[in-house]
């Protein structure tokens, strides 16, 4: 099993839709938690922190669920720049491992 | 602009050269990172380093990589003889002071190897 393991994509989706993505981690002691957007041929970019209460910026929004191990992230009201890929990251204690999910891509058309 | 710096921005090497891929952490950041990227497919760790120091090279082959960020200067990693399969993208992160912190990147170096 893999330590992170995300929604197999690609998922298209129309302009305006509401999308989720899942993505599943095998540490219970992973302490902190991210999602990046890549665009194609670029760097990651970091797009929010996963905090415990669940957080939200603007259209997106991020839950923690511990208990089942996992880290959701919601876009509403999809825009076509929206299109990237959606990158799971998760960092572990007791030393340093900070492991990036394979990615899920994302095409919003219109 | 306080980002993180990488370059070259593109380098093209023949097989049997050597490559140098440097990296400017964002001004504070004590923690550097490096991964690797084959077309169409996700990060791979490479290694992480602290000044002067290789914390973890796990994800890192064992012969001709090699890695270093000294106490001045740019990190820098180090391919030697290079391959064909060494083509790929090189994105250098950094974090502040604790690798819990999310992670900043650079624009990457594209290595091409003829």
């Amino acid at each position: 099993r893999k330590e992170v393991e995300q929604d197999p994509g690609p998922f298209n989706v129309p302009e305006g839709a509401t999308v989720a993505f899942n993505c599943t981690y095998s540490n219970s002691a992973s302490q902190s938690f991210f999602w990046y957007r890549q665009d194609c041929r670029k760097e990651p970019k970091l797009l929010m922190s996963v905090y415990s209460s669940g957080n939200e910026d603007g259209r997106f929004t991020a839950q923690l669920n511990r208990a089942s191990q996992y880290i959701s992230l919601l876009i509403r009201d999809s825009k076509l720049s929206d299109s990237a890929t959606y990158l799971c990251v998760v960092s572990n204690t007791g030393g340093f491992k900070t492991i990036f999910g394979a990615g899920t891509r994302l095409f919003v058309k219109a | 602009n306080a980002g993180v710096m990488q370059n070259p921005r593109h380098l093209v090497r023949r097989r049997g050269q050597e490559a140098r891929l440097r990296c400017s952490p964002m001004k504070g950041h004590s923690h550097v990172y490096w991964y690797r990227q084959l077309p169409e497919e996700g990060l791979k760790f490479m290694v992480y380093l602290q000044k002067e120091n290789i914390i973890d090279e796990s994800g890192m082959p064992k012969e001709r990589f090699s890695a270093e960020f000294p106490k001045e200067g740019p990190s820098i990693l180090r391919i030697q003889q290079v391959v064909r399969g060494d083509s790929a993208a090189y994105f250098c992160a950094s974090s502040p002071d604790s690798h819990n912190q999310p992670q900043h990147f650079g624009d990457g170096t594209r290595l091409s190897i003829l």
